[in-house]
């Protein structure tokens, strides 16, 4: 499974954009990269998935660059609700290999 | 009731109990998965069931039993627990073999063991 490493921690005033990076250097050919998003005493909740180039949906934008050994989680003009723990999956969810979360990054958004 | 649902959502039992947890998932997935999660430690896969078989069995110690009767239920049957066992237990459901590797993640079961 390809091991990712990511920021313990992020701080960001309300409105920023937030960009959280993720490293996966032995990413494998057929790996997909997943993102979610999770707030204290919940189960983490999907944010956005990709393959390569730019991904984007109504919450998120994923950036993969060419060699896909990193992504960069990008979140526009973020709110206090945005307060939560982020992480970075890298894999295929295939039920023999399922996905592993590692620490994630916590990020507090401050008025 | 949509997504996947666990009842209890707070279950507080003695070392000496015997208690379990129930996940149902409502949307026709073919995968579920147990985790634990300790206060500031990383989510812990502890089992995944995929079409009802067991695939995954991440070295758990045998006070945790689970069990799928079919692919919309599974239960975790607790017994004997330790005070470390206290944790946020959470369900997940994915449909696997297909392009999205998205898990589907319950409320979680907030277990504390005295």
């Amino acid at each position: 499974l390809a091991k990712t490493t990511q920021p313990i921690s992020m701080d960001s005033y309300e409105g920023q954009e937030v960009n959280i990076t993720c490293s996966h250097n032995n990413i494998a050919t057929n790996d997909y990269i997943t993102w979610y998003q999770q707030f204290p005493s919940q189960g983490p909740r999907f944010i956005i998935q990709g393959y390569k180039t730019k991904v984007t949906n109504e919450v998120a934008s994923l950036f993969i660059p060419a060699d896909r050994k990193s992504s960069t989680l990008s979140l526009p003009r973020v709110s206090l609700s945005d307060t939560a723990v982020y992480y970075c999956l890298v894999g295929r969810n295939s039920g023999n290999t399922p996905l592993v979360f590692g620490k994630g990054t916590r990020l507090s958004v401050i008025a | 009731e949509t997504g996947v649902t666990q009842t209890p959502r707070h279950l507080v039992m003695g070392m000496t109990n015997k208690k379990s947890l129930k996940c149902e998932q409502h949307l026709g997935h073919n995968a579920m998965y147990w985790y634990k999660q300790s206060a500031k430690k990383p989510l812990e896969l502890m089992f995944v069931y995929n079409f009802k078989e067991q695939t995954e069995n991440n070295s758990v110690p045998s006070r945790f039993s689970p069990e799928c009767p079919n692919s919309s239920h599974l239960f975790l049957h607790l017994h004997t627990l330790q005070p470390e066992d206290s944790a946020l237990y959470l369900c997940a459901s994915s449909q696997l073999a297909g392009d999205s590797y998205e898990q589907y993640f319950g409320p979680g079961t907030r277990l504390t063991v005295t």
